[in-house]
């Protein structure tokens, strides 16, 4: 099973800022197939980013993805008010497709 | 537009079954990989199984296999997840989903399994 390790476990940041969040695999990711996921309460995720960088349907460009292997990140250039949630990353090139434990991005 | 609902969540008590259901729309359903992803309370998300567009490959997490069973009817557009043998751990918000890429998202059946 791989294993995702997401850091920091909690981002405090003000609106404008930058934000970057990590996700490590314990082992390389096939084909890039790294997904990111935003969640606010009550609501079911939101998809973001697949394929490691791709953009979802409808997503900012503020929001962008990176890298390759076993270290991904999720970067949002200039954090708007609705950014502040919870974000996570999860493989899905090989069973079972397992999530990061996710990272909590409130306001300063 | 997409649509998918599930039904079947409620109070169960630990040891007993309970079968959740998702109906698809909107899209060709019987094109596409599903799975079900579940959410414990206060808790991150667990991926908990999958199924082939035509039925005939699934996987499942270890936290599940050879308890729950992951199908699906493409004349009816449904999935389904037969849990058995329920413990507390499984008590969660559980969600129906189409392919990663896709980002098709039911609103989720609440499950809880308590005594």
């Amino acid at each position: 099973e791989i294993v995702l390790t997401q850091s920091p476990g909690t981002l405090s940041l003000s609106p404008g800022e930058r934000a970057a969040l990590s996700c490590r695999a314990s082992q390389s990711i096939s084909s890039n197939y790294l997904a990111w996921y935003q969640q606010k309460p009550g609501q079911a995720p939101r998809l973001l980013i697949y394929g490691a960088s791709s953009r979802a349907t409808g997503i900012p460009d503020r929001f962008s993805g990176s890298g390759s292997g076993t270290d991904f990140t999720l970067t949002i250039s200039r954090l708007e008010p609705e950014d502040f949630a919870v974000y996570y990353c999860q493989q899905y090139g090989n069973s079972p497709y397992t999530f990061g434990q996710g990272t909590k991005l409130e306001i300063k | 537009q997409v649509q998918l609902v599930e039904s079947g969540g409620g109070v169960v008590q630990p040891g007993r079954s309970l079968r959740l259901s998702c109906v698809a729309s909107g899209f060709t359903f019987r094109s596409y990989g599903m799975h079900w992803v579940r959410q414990g309370p206060g808790k991150g998300l667990e991926w908990v199984a999958v199924i082939s567009n035509d039925g005939n490959t699934k996987y499942y997490a270890d936290s599940v296999k050879g308890r729950f069973t992951i199908s699906r009817d493409n004349s009816k557009n449904t999935l389904y997840l037969q849990m058995n043998s329920l413990r507390a751990e499984d008590t969660a918000m559980y969600y129906c989903t189409g392919p990663v890429s896709s980002d098709y998202w039911g609103q989720g059946t609440l499950v809880t399994v308590s005594s």
